[in-house]
């Protein structure tokens, strides 16, 4: 149980696109769903908890315009990162919250050319 | 201020017990984790310890917790070379409240 998904797992864009990201509970409701970001051989860097139904809590630093969330129902949250240039290259994780855990997806790898 | 550290890179031979430590800074947290990352997945919990607890062991994991020291530790029993990966302590700081990770540990398990 807890499993969580994310679509892509990779994607590759060019410079000025916008990329989305989907974020799935498949088999609880999370109605609190967290985005992290990942640069090589480094650590997780959380940017945003998103709740359902309501606005997003970006971290100091992150640009709510660039990285738009979206928590629409209790099992998707989406990323989208608008006018990806290539500095955003990364890996991308959700983690969706249960019973007070947090449940991690595989990941989705965006490189921006 | 919330910090977590952990040393960077860990070799050990396989059949030989890994140690990994962590250190965090935050006396107020309720739960630390150890997650596992391999190469371009997501993390995988391992194990976590409640802040009251000085012990936890599961099967070839054991995680010591000196809260004086706030100080974590991760052994992992007869490492097989499927163990090399990148390990990640973190502390959350109530029910539900975010992650604070750890910059990771590289372990790698040698024939």
């Amino acid at each position: 149980g807890a499993v969580v998904s994310q679509h892509p797992s990779w994607v590759i864009c060019k410079s000025g696109t916008s990329v989305k990201i989907e974020c799935r509970s498949l088999d609880f409701q999370a109605t609190t769903m967290f985005w992290y970001r990942q640069f090589p051989k480094q650590s997780l860097m959380l940017m945003a908890t998103s709740n359902e139904g309501s606005k997003a809590t970006y971290e100091q630093g992150v640009e709510k315009d660039k990285f738009l969330i979206n928590h629409a129902s209790l099992t998707l949250s989406t990323l989208t990162v608008t006018s990806a240039h290539p500095e955003d290259s990364s890996f991308y994780i959700c983690s969706a919250s249960w019973a007070g855990e947090q449940y991690f997806g595989p990941g989705t790898r965006l490189t921006v050319t | 201020g919330e910090d977590v550290e952990q040393s960077l890179f860990l070799s050990v031979r396989e059949g030989d017990s890994s140690v990994i430590n962590c250190t965090y800074t935050d006396s107020s947290s309720t739960y630390l984790y150890w997650y596992k990352q391999e190469p371009g997945a997501g993390l995988q919990l391992l194990t976590y310890i409640f802040s009251n607890m000085d012990m936890k062991q599961d099967q070839r994991l054991t995680v010591l917790l000196n809260k004086k020291d706030k100080h974590l530790s991760l052994r992992i029993a007869d490492t097989q070379t499927g163990d090399s990966a990148i390990y990640f302590c973190a502390e959350r700081l109530n029910q539900g409240g975010k992650l604070i990770f750890g910059q990771g540990t590289e372990l790698s398990v040698k024939p």
